[in-house]
């Protein structure tokens, strides 16, 4: 799987958009973007993922330059319960197996009033 | 939303006693199921890849005869952490793969062991 560079560290006013970039700048072409999140001493949380649109649900979105070889997250109004740790990932996603995934360091989002 | 159950979430134990966590896809199929370790302030790191009915695949590094894995059915894979040490102390996590729908991936919510 494609390498990925997150900064470590982030900080966001709570009601400001949270915007998390990751590179990718290895991808593949049938490699997809995926985003994570963990709260401290729990399980990650599946956010969003895409392959190249832009896509959008009720928790973020997801904005993949043209080249795919960044990404950013963007959290609408982040809350102090976004505060966490957000991995960006990149997989193939492959019939039969091989769908691991392999995680970075990820940055440390914290949203303060 | 898919949902994947870990039990225990938290377990103590005497060092050199064996321990059993287990991992369960509550409402999909799972053929593939992803053991990591994470230990504090650390990204999450994989050790096998469990798949139904065979062998897991390990990943370098990781003791096969020290971390035992067991997938037998499509909803439930077991990790048994053999002859504990206090350097096994660890957050736990498994993945499931839903095999109906490709590409989804859901997480447990973790079993936190430690080894005294």
């Amino acid at each position: 799987d494609a390498k990925t560079t997150q900064p470590p560290s982030m900080d966001c006013a709570e009601g400001r958009a949270a915007n998390l970039p990751c590179n990718h700048s290895t991808i593949s072409g049938n490699e997809y973007v995926y985003w994570y999140r963990q709260i401290h001493s729990q399980g990650p949380q599946y956010i969003i993922h895409g392959l190249k649109n832009n896509e959008t649900n009720e928790m973020a979105s997801l904005i993949i330059t043209e080249d795919r070889k960044s990404s950013t997250l963007i959290l609408p109004h982040a809350t102090l319960r976004d505060t966490a740790v957000y991995y960006c990932i990149v997989r193939a996603i492959l019939t039969g197996g091989g769908n691991k995934l392999t995680f970075g360091t990820g940055t440390q989002l914290k949203v303060e009033l | 939303g898919a949902v994947v159950s870990q039990h225990p979430s938290w377990v103590i134990c005497k060092s050199g006693t064996s321990v059993k966590i287990e991992c369960r896809s509550l409402d999909f199929q799972a053929t593939t199921m992803f053991w990591y370790r994470q230990f504090p302030k650390q990204s999450l790191m994989l050790m096998a890849t469990s798949n139904e009915g065979s062998k897991a695949t390990y990943e370098q590094g990781v003791e096969k005869d020290k971390f035992l894995i067991n997938h037998a059915s499509l909803t439930l894979s077991t990790l048994t952490v053999t002859s504990a040490h206090p350097e096994d102390s660890s957050f736990y996590i498994c993945s499931a793969l839903d095999r109906a729908s490709v590409g989804e991936l859901f997480f447990g919510e973790g079993s936190r062991l430690t080894v005294l």
